[in-house]
């Protein structure tokens, strides 16, 4: 099955811009979602098909995906964008289709 | 409002069953694909498993058969049936489906805790 490989952790200063990684074999062929999990809270996503950003979602979010990894940015950190951050796509060639990145912890210094 | 509530979680013996419950409000659940999502202690988020609106169903491997997914439109509900669970199966379990993301998940229940221990 398909296998995509997230930075365990990520530290980025306030005002500061984080990228996330999410790589896999030709990623960049298929469409990356990304969610943003804090704890006790349900997962909420932030950007889908690499790049589309739902409603309510500040553009401070960006996304791309290009060869073997797709990025998320988050530009002008803020305090409250610390969270765990986890990229998923589909896999429609698999018997088991659903694929989650291991996720990456966003720390603001 | 849109939203999904998840219930039937508890504490389960080890090799027990539960059915998790997945109640769609505000939209049907019959025209998505409705997703099983789980957390484990200290873990990131796993695919569990698909039901989708053509009745086509799809389970991550270590379900290995153990967990079935079903549909009542009457109720607006889809289950979650898991046997054979072991401690591993421990987690917070979530349904999502895609509402008008295409395929991605934003709309998320509020998950329903499942402990496997004796």
């Amino acid at each position: 099955s398909y296998v995509v490989t997230q930075p365990p952790s990520v530290s980025v200063a306030p005002g500061e811009t984080a990228r996330i990684t999410c790589g896999g074999n030709n990623i960049g062929t298929k469409s990356v979602h990304w969610y943003q999990k804090r704890p006790g809270q349900s997962p909420v996503l932030v950007i889908y098909y690499d790049r589309d950003r739902p409603s309510g979602i500040p553009d401070r979010f960006s996304g791309s995906n290009s060869g073997n990894t797709a990025t998320l940015t988050i530009t002008r950190v803020e305090a409250g964008d610390e969270a765990d951050y986890y990229c998923q796509l589909w896999d429609t060639s698999s018997d088991h289709p659903g694929v989650f990145g291991g996720g990456t912890k966003v720390t603001v210094l | 409002e849109v939203q999904l509530v998840e219930s039937g979680g508890g504490l389960i013996q080890p090799g027990g069953s539960v059915r998790l419950s997945c109640e769609g409000s505000e939209f049907r659940l019959n025209i998505n694909y409705l997703n099983w999502v789980r957390q484990a202690p200290g873990k990131g988020l796993e695919w569990v498993a698909v039901l989708y609106s053509g009745g086509a169903t799809y389970y991550a491997d270590f379900v290995k058969g153990r967990f079935t997914l079903s549909r009542d439109d009457s109720k607006n509900t889809v289950y979650l049936q898991m046997n054979s669970l072991g401690a591993e199966d421990t987690a917070v379990y979530y349904c999502a489906t895609p509402l008008n993301a295409r395929d991605a998940f934003d709309v998320w229940g509020q998950g329903t805790v499942v402990t496997v221990s004796s």
